[in-house]
């Protein structure tokens, strides 16, 4: 089983409609990170969080929340999606070593 | 903002060639650098990571960090066209990562 995993891998969803995104760990790690990546612009940090009382704010945090039920899982939510959220979305987690990443949600808002 | 700056490319070389990719930031405080590669689709791999000035030298892969002129790099040796993929330079920001935008590699046979 992979160490980070993420559900679904692929979603095509309506303009409008409320969408999660979940990740759940293996790793053992505290920390875990939702970023968005789109051509040309590279990943950019939407949430993280450093343990189950604790969230943050990334760069670009507007039209999402997160939810970090248990060390293990921490889901990234669209409350009404929107065309230009149509993006790859990374889960990852951390230790000083760098990032494990999950293999992605690619999302399409129609 | 701190910024991580890379070429986009893409960077084209010969099968057995050195590739050089480049990367600068502007946090003159960064203490630890890392180099992804990811496939078109796929997840980013971590391929290593330095703190230190000079050369880490990981198999077929060497990172140089130079913290005086803010840059950081990673050679290839003897590149294959497995190694075709877009490199991510990322930097520590307290206790998250600053990714530059790539660099993408194209090994021709």
């Amino acid at each position: 089983d992979a160490d980070v995993t993420q559900t679904p891998r692929n979603r095509i969803t309506k303009t409008g409609k409320r969408i999660m995104l979940e990740c759940s760990q293996t790793k053992g790690h505290d920390r875990m990170y939702w970023y968005r990546q789109d051509p040309g612009l590279g990943l950019r940090l939407i949430y993280y969080s450093f343990d189950v009382k604790d969230i943050n704010k990334g760069e670009i945090s507007d039209g999402y929340s997160v939810s970090r039920q248990a060390q293990a899982k921490f889901s990234l939510s669209l409350e009404s999606a929107i065309p230009n959220q149509t993006a790859l979305y990374f889960c990852a987690t951390s230790d000083a070593y760098g990032y494990t990443f999950g293999s992605g949600t690619r999302l399409t808002v129609v | 903002q701190k910024e991580v700056e890379q070429n986009s490319g893409p960077l084209s070389v010969p099968e057995g060639a050195i590739a050089s990719l480049n990367c600068t930031y502007s946090d003159r405080g960064s203490q630890s650098f890392f180099w992804y590669r990811q496939y078109s689709g796929k997840s980013p791999e971590l391929i290593m990571f330095i703190y230190s000035n000079g050369d880490k030298e990981d198999g077929r892969f060497t990172a140089q960090l130079n913290k005086a002129s803010q840059y950081v790099s990673l050679l290839i040796r003897d590149s294959q066209p497995s190694d075709s993929a877009t490199y991510l330079c990322a930097v520590r920001d307290t206790d998250k990562l600053i990714f530059g935008t790539g660099t993408r590699l194209q090994v021709f046979p």
